[in-house]
């Protein structure tokens, strides 16, 4: 079972147009991050949310975390070729000693 | 190029075997994390060390075990090897020690058990 869902799987989309993918939980995270993992490489770190309800930018990309910090979701506006990739939502459980969980990632392909 | 360096690149060996990964860790880092990232199980978190010692154990198998060296390299030996172990498999550095700590990853070692 996983800890983290995320939807949707697959996602394939002209440029230019906006999407948003979520991951989502029943248990509470203390922070969850955003990661971008292309072909071949490391996942590479986009952004860390902690507190509830936050909403953070990053140029054409908007992550927000959850009120009860179960869930986020990331939009993107206007998507380029360039953000063809796997995203990867991952966090840090509250009550699971030390752990770090990260969901099976979105796959996104943007079409010029 | 994120900083951290992961040797071999590759490697292909039996079941029952055993072998050992090498990480280092950007200049200045003293966490090192390991992960496991496999199709089926996507990316898992195995261990973290920080300066030298263990700090955090995420869902590594017993067969699985890992050290950081005063230096402050890591290295992670997986023995008994099945063919369920193959996977890709990454090193993260980080300059502070909290599992939500900006870590910055190296490109991996695939490794294939036959």
């Amino acid at each position: 079972t996983q800890l983290l869902e995320q939807s949707p799987q697959f996602l394939s989309i002209q440029e230019g147009e906006n999407l948003t993918v979520y991951c989502n939980s029943s248990s509470v995270f203390s922070s969850l991050q955003w990661y971008r993992q292309e072909p071949g490489e490391g996942p590479v770190l986009l952004v860390t949310v902690v507190t509830g309800g936050e909403v953070k930018k990053l140029k054409r990309l908007t992550f927000q975390f959850g009120d009860a910090r179960k869930d986020s979701s990331l939009h993107i506006t206007a998507a380029q070729p360039g953000d063809t990739g796997l995203y990867l939502c991952a966090g840090e459980l509250v009550n699971y000693g030390q752990n770090f969980v990260f969901g099976p990632g979105t796959r996104l392909s943007v079409l010029p | 190029d994120s900083g951290v360096t992961q040797t071999p690149k590759h490697l292909i060996t039996a079941t029952g075997q055993r072998v050992t990964l090498r990480c280092s860790p950007r200049s200045g880092d003293l966490s090192v994390y390991w992960y496991q990232q496999s199709l089926d199980q996507g990316l898992q978190f195995l261990i973290q060390y920080y300066n030298g010692e263990e700090r955090a154990k995420g869902n590594i198998l017993e067969r699985f075990s890992a050290q950081q060296f005063p230096d402050l390299h890591s290295e992670l030996n997986l023995s008994s090897l099945e063919l369920g172990d193959s996977a890709l498999y990454f090193c993260a550095s980080s300059v502070g020690g909290r599992l939500n700590t900006e870590a910055f990853f190296g490109q991996g070692t695939r490794l294939t058990v036959v």
